[in-house]
C-alpha cells in the first residue's frame, strides 16, 4: 500500500511564529486534505486541494498540492495559542471511493 | 444541524470482553466511514458504508471486528473478543456523495 510520511512529528513554537509541515507519498493522490484535531474532538477539515499545483488559503493557513501529486505542505502564519492541536494530512488515492489515507500527524504547541 | 455523534465517548474493558461502538452520521449522509487511530500513529481506514451496504471493508483488521448499518442510518462497530492491541480512538465520519468527510468526536477504547 501507499506510504504517507508526515513531518515534523511535533513542533514547539512561540506565538507569532510561522509553522510549516508537509506530507509525502510513495504514490500519487487525486486529492490532498489537511485536518486539525483539538483534544477530545474529531478531525476538522481545514483545506482541501483537488489539482496538482493548486495553492489554497484559508485565513492564516496556506496549503499546496504538489506538482508531482505525491506531496503537500501546510503553512500557518503568525501562530496564535488556539493553533495548538494535531494537524493531519490525508490523501485520496485514485479509485479509492472516498477512502482516505492519513499521515501520523504533527503536534503543534504554541507558547506565549 | 447536528454533526456526527459517537457513543460512548470512552470505554475501558478487559481483554476478552465485547464492546460495541455506535455512530450516528449527519442526517441524509449515505456514506459512513469508520477509522481508527492507535496511539501516536496515523488514522487508519477501517471500512466504508454506502447506505446499508459495505462498499469497502479492506481496512478491517480481522474477524473480531463486525460493522453493521441496518436501515442505512446509524452504524455499530463490535469488537469481540477485544485484545490489547485494539486500544485506540475509533472515529466515524460521514459524507454526502464522496465529498467532504465530517468526523465525529471519536470513542476512546482502552483494553486492559
Amino acid at each position: 500500500g501507499q506510504q504517507l510520511n508526515q513531518s515534523p512529528q511535533s513542533m514547539f513554537i512561540q506565538e507569532g511564529e510561522d509553522v510549516s509541515m508537509n506530507c509525502t507519498s510513495s504514490s500519487i493522490f487525486n486529492t490532498w486534505l489537511w485536518y486539525k484535531q483539538d483534544p477530545g474532538e474529531g478531525p476538522v477539515l481545514l483545506i482541501a486541494l483537488y489539482k496538482a499545483g493548486e495553492l489554497t488559503s484559508n485565513g492564516r493557513l496556506t496549503a499546496q498540492f504538489g506538482i508531482t501529486r505525491k506531496d503537500s505542505f501546510l503553512n500557518i502564519s503568525a501562530s496564535i495559542p488556539s493553533d495548538v492541536g494535531i494537524y493531519f494530512c490525508a490523501g485520496q488515492p485514485p479509485d479509492s471511493w472516498g477512502k482516505l489515507q492519513f499521515g501520523a500527524g504533527t503536534q503543534v504547541v504554541v507558547t506565549p | 444541524e447536528a454533526g456526527v455523534t459517537q457513543f460512548p465517548s470512552h470505554s475501558v474493558i478487559e481483554k476478552g470482553q465485547t464492546v460495541t461502538l455506535r455512530c450516528d452520521p449527519i442526517s441524509g449522509h449515505d456514506n459512513l466511514y469508520w477509522y481508527r487511530r492507535v496511539m501516536g500513529k496515523e488514522i487508519k481506514f477501517l471500512l466504508h458504508f454506502v447506505k446499508e451496504s459495505k462498499q469497502d471493508e479492506s481496512g478491517m483488521p480481522n474477524n473480531r471486528f463486525l460493522a453493521e448499518r441496518t436501515g442505512g442510518t446509524y452504524s455499530t462497530l463490535k469488537v469481540q473478543p477485544a485484545e490489547l492491541e485494539d486500544s485506540g480512538v475509533y472515529f466515524c465520519a460521514s459524507s454526502q456523495d464522496l465529498g467532504t468527510q465530517y468526523f465525529g468526536p471519536g470513542t476512546r477504547l482502552l483494553v486492559l
